[in-house]
């Protein structure tokens, strides 16, 4: 079965500070990954997404994430975080058979503070 | 496009009323999922449907939980009677065939059960 583990609840990381945010899946087949940002009192908002092809995907906000297949991960990068990326990550992973349906990890809490 | 549009965004219940929560997926998505957001558990799909037909509602607490989607523009999740331990945000969110699975969010409903 698909799981998705998210290896820190919290990430607290000064401004102007790189930042990763973790994240590993088990599954058999082929799969798609996510990650979505959650911002205080709003719902979740994709931040970027692995298909297929190139392992380094780049979303918004300048967040990128790479795709390790042996590995099983799909860790969140940012070179340099603001004060606005604080916010809730989730990793998520979707088999391409499962008519939509995604598996979520358990979140990671990012804080950046001044 | 409009997004999900999801309503009321707050709700406050006495326990043992009946609650009423309202999904618009997006138009042209044929896939909607509802999930529950709360501190303990973190994000939990209730049930999902393709093509207005339910799929999976194995994520359904108990049989106080019901949804329906009557047809492709709207989806209804209620309780009936409500408890205290229901209070939590509840999101709907929508997606589409050949989308490789990237689901949109709604805001939410805040619901508050005393």
């Amino acid at each position: 079965a698909q799981s998705v583990t998210q290896l820190d609840s919290q990430v607290p990381v000064f401004e102007e500070a790189p930042v990763e945010l973790r994240c590993n899946y088990s599954s058999s087949v082929s799969v798609y990954l996510f990650w979505y940002v959650q911002y205080p009192n709003q719902g979740l908002q994709l931040l970027l997404k692995y298909l297929s092809g190139s392992t380094l995907v780049k979303g918004i906000n300048g967040f990128e994430a790479e795709f390790n297949k042996s590995q099983t991960s799909f860790h969140l990068r940012k070179p340099s975080v603001h004060i606005s990326d604080t916010a809730e990550y989730f990793c998520a992973v979707s088999e391409n058979n499962q008519g939509g349906k995604l598996i979520f990890g358990q979140g990671t809490e990012l804080s950046v503070k001044p | 496009d409009a997004g999900v549009i999801q309503s009321p965004r707050h709700e406050v219940t006495e326990m043992g009323q009946e609650v009423t929560l309202r999904c618009k997926p997006i138009s042209g998505h044929n896939s909607l999922f509802w999930y529950r957001q709360t501190m303990m558990r973190g994000l939990e799909l209730l049930i999902y449907f393709n093509n207005n037909v339910p799929i999976d509602d194995s994520g359904m607490p108990e049989d106080r939980f019901s949804a329906k989607m009557p047809n492709a523009s709207f989806s209804t999740l209620k309780i009936q009677p409500s408890e205290p331990r229901d209070s939590a945000v509840y999101f709907c969110a929508s997606t589409r065939s050949g989308s490789y699975n990237e689901q949109f969010f709604g805001p939410g409903t805040r619901l508050t059960v005393l």
